[in-house]
């Protein structure tokens, strides 16, 4: 059973348009999830988890247990906001979604 | 350096040859973590590690895949009898502590098999 989706490969906005990547996820129990981002030519690296609360590069993300989704939102993109964004969850074993490419136009 | 070094960063080989995959996680973290990522897929969770046990190996693929930590430190994964579809980027990650705590990621090596 695939235990996070996220359901788009490609996702373009205008630079200052707000922005949401999609995440859903199935697990029973209390998972943790992290969203995790890769620059071009950077390394894959964690952005933020839920366990923080945290807003991190003015990214925010909820995690909505009535709906299973942890959508990652900010209110206004920027150009070096553009990059691969994996979903991921941690429970017994450890699950990534296929990643959503974001690019922000200028 | 301070980050998740892997090694080879490529390696290209023939169908049916074995491959040693290496990676050295980042001084004292005790958690270590491999992924294959293929083309178009998301990161499929291989093996992790806490010091040099493996709790759990149900992620690899198949009895051709196998991995070993010794010293608590370097890994290695090994694929025995390459197939074709073995053709992916391997990322080897390492975490302070427990399963929870943030992975950091090396930049993985891609294998291609002819």
């Amino acid at each position: 059973a695939q235990r996070v989706t996220q359901p788009e490969k490609l996702l373009s906005v205008f630079k200052g348009a707000p922005v949401e990547l999609k995440c859903n996820y199935s697990y029973s129990g209390s998972p943790e999830l992290f969203w995790y981002v890769q620059y071009s030519r950077q390394r894959l690296q964690l952005l933020l988890r839920h366990i923080s609360r945290e807003s991190i590069k003015g990214f925010t993300a909820d995690l909505n247990k009535g709906e299973t989704s942890f959508h990652l939102k900010k209110p206004f993109a920027q150009e070096e906001d553009s990059a691969m964004y994996y979903c991921a969850l941690t429970g017994n074993q450890f699950y990534f979604g296929t990643g959503t490419s974001l690019t922000v136009i200028p | 350096g301070a980050g998740v070094s892997q090694s080879p960063s490529n390696k290209v080989t023939e169908k049916g040859k074995d491959v040693e995959l290496r990676c050295d996680p980042i001084s004292g973290h005790t958690a270590l973590y491999w992924y294959r990522q293929s083309l178009g897929q998301g990161l499929e969770f291989l093996i992790y590690f806490q010091g040099n046990s493996a709790p759990d190996k149900s992620g690899l693929p198949s009895d051709r895949f196998s991995a070993e930590r010794t010293g608590g430190s370097v890994s290695t994964l090994t694929i025995q009898r390459t197939q074709q579809e073995d053709s992916a980027v391997y990322l080897c990650a390492s975490s302070l502590d427990r399963v929870s705590q943030p992975q950091h990621f090396g930049d993985g090596t891609r294998l291609s098999i002819l």
